[in-house]
């Protein structure tokens, strides 16, 4: 069973920090994506990452990934509080055929002013 | 615009009754999914579907039945054998087979009364 951790579950930090958040996942795959969600809004697609060494960047936020080690990371740099929300990564596998998206249990991110 | 809707925004559920939760994309995208969101949690795939007439079990398909009469949708019914359905449902919708994110709706929130 495929299994995708991300660490930390919560972070707080002060604006203008940098900081990672960690994705590991348990079975060969590369394909990963990284979604920001809004407290009770829906999820919204920042990163799709597709081979290794991949790296994308948009504004603050860069994803990176490394598919022998398994890992990919989202790093924040220079903190602002609209990045305050919760991160998740997702790995893809085909499924007989069918792709399947398997999420972590995401990074609830707050930013102190 | 092109998008997902998902209604109803709130739904409320008696003890030993069926719901059923409507999903409809005009995205013309061939894959559609039903994701399952509890407090604090990643997301669990329910049901997917990859072609009109054609859907497969994710993880936690108990308790729930899926159609996909139509493209455009793919509703979910919550049966009365789902003893615990309080959550956020997502549906979500991709081009199938084609590495680019899913697109999610904005969700409905079930509740039992």
């Amino acid at each position: 069973e495929l299994k995708v951790e991300q660490n930390p579950l919560f972070l707080s930090m002060q604006e203008g920090k940098n900081y990672t958040i960690y994705c590991n996942y348990s079975t060969t795959s590369d394909r990963l994506y990284w979604y920001r969600q809004d407290p009770g809004k829906s999820l919204e697609s920042l990163f799709v990452l597709l081979s290794n060494g991949a790296v994308k960047q948009e504004g603050r936020l860069m994803a990176s990934l490394d598919t022998k080690a398994r890992l990919s990371t989202l790093h924040i740099t220079a903190a602002v509080h609209d990045l305050s929300a919760t991160y998740f990564c997702a790995v893809d596998t085909y499924n007989f055929g069918n792709e399947k998206l398997t999420f972590g249990t995401g990074t609830r991110l707050t930013i102190i002013p | 615009d092109g998008g997902i809707t998902q209604s109803p925004k709130y739904l409320f559920r008696k003890e030993g009754q069926n719901v059923t939760l409507s999903c409809e994309q005009n995205l013309n995208h061939d894959a559609m999914y039903w994701y399952r969101q509890d407090p604090g949690q990643g997301l669990r795939l329910i049901y997917y579907s990859q072609i009109v007439n054609d859907f497969q079990k994710g993880d936690i398909a108990e308790g729930y039945s899926v159609s996909r009469e139509k493209k455009e949708s793919f509703p979910l019914t919550v049966t009365s054998a789902q003893k615990n359905p309080t959550a956020f449902y997502l549906c979500a919708s991709s081009i199938s087979r084609i590495n680019q994110p899913q697109h999610f709706g904005d969700g409905t929130r079930l509740s039992i009364l």
